[in-house]
């Protein structure tokens, strides 16, 4: 039973332009989100995180977005470069004992 | 500072063959964890330690998986009688602490091929 869907597997966008990741789940008890981003052959490595509490948070470039009655969340980057082309996973936890993760959207920034 | 590191990095074994994945984790970090990972799917959770003992292993698929921390530090994962199906990206992870707001820190991982 996939908690947290990544539906979109790939995503290509333009230099400079706003890249929109999405992210959805099924547990309303998760408490906290995360995005991470994985390079081939390297983990995965932290990039943002967000509360429930909250429905935004922002970090230089990259902002979260949370709607939690939709149970959706969603990563902006803006602008993206093409040192952001990687695999973006959403994860999300509720006790921090287990972190759930989605199947990741592979992103390719152009030049 | 040094990130958690895992090795071997690629391990390449027979089907019914032993095999022991090691990670170092952050210095200072209390919480480990193991997830695999398949091609096209996101980290799978297997098992969690804070400090020596195994606090969650409801993610171990069978009775042929142990991991071990026996000084609260590097951990060991264990594989008895390898499959085929076994074949997979083993991640360790490292956090300050078993919360939500303490994310997760990766190794590169141990790829795991069980022909």
């Amino acid at each position: 039973d996939q908690q947290v869907k990544q539906n979109s597997p790939s995503l290509s966008v333009q230099e400079g332009r706003i890249s929109i990741l999405n992210c959805d789940y099924t547990n309303s008890m998760f408490d906290y989100f995360l995005w991470y981003k994985k390079y081939p052959a390297e983990g995965p490595t932290f990039l943002i995180s967000i509360s429930s509490i909250k429905d935004k948070n922002e970090d230089g470039r990259f902002t979260v977005f949370l709607n939690k009655s939709a149970k959706h969340l969603s990563l902006h980057i803006v602008p993206s470069q093409p040192g952001d082309s990687a695999v973006y996973f959403c994860a999300a936890t509720n006790t921090g004992n287990q972190f759930y993760f989605g199947t990741g959207t592979s992103l390719t920034v152009i030049p | 500072g040094a990130g958690v590191s895992q090795t071997p990095s690629n391990k390449v074994t027979e089907k019914g063959k032993y095999v022991e994945l090691r990670c170092d984790p952050i210095s200072g970090h209390t919480a480990l964890y193991w997830y695999r990972q398949s091609l096209g799917q996101g980290p799978e959770f297997l098992i969690y330690f804070q400090g020596t003992g195994a606090a969650d292993d409801s993610g171990l698929p069978n009775d042929r998986f142990f991991a071990v921390r026996p000084e609260g530090s590097v951990s060991t994962l264990k594989i008895q009688r390898t499959e085929r199906g076994d074949s997979a990206v083993y991640l360790c992870a490292s956090s300050l602490s078993a919360r939500g707001n303490s994310p997760l820190h990766f190794g590169n991982g141990t790829r795991l091929t069980v022909t």
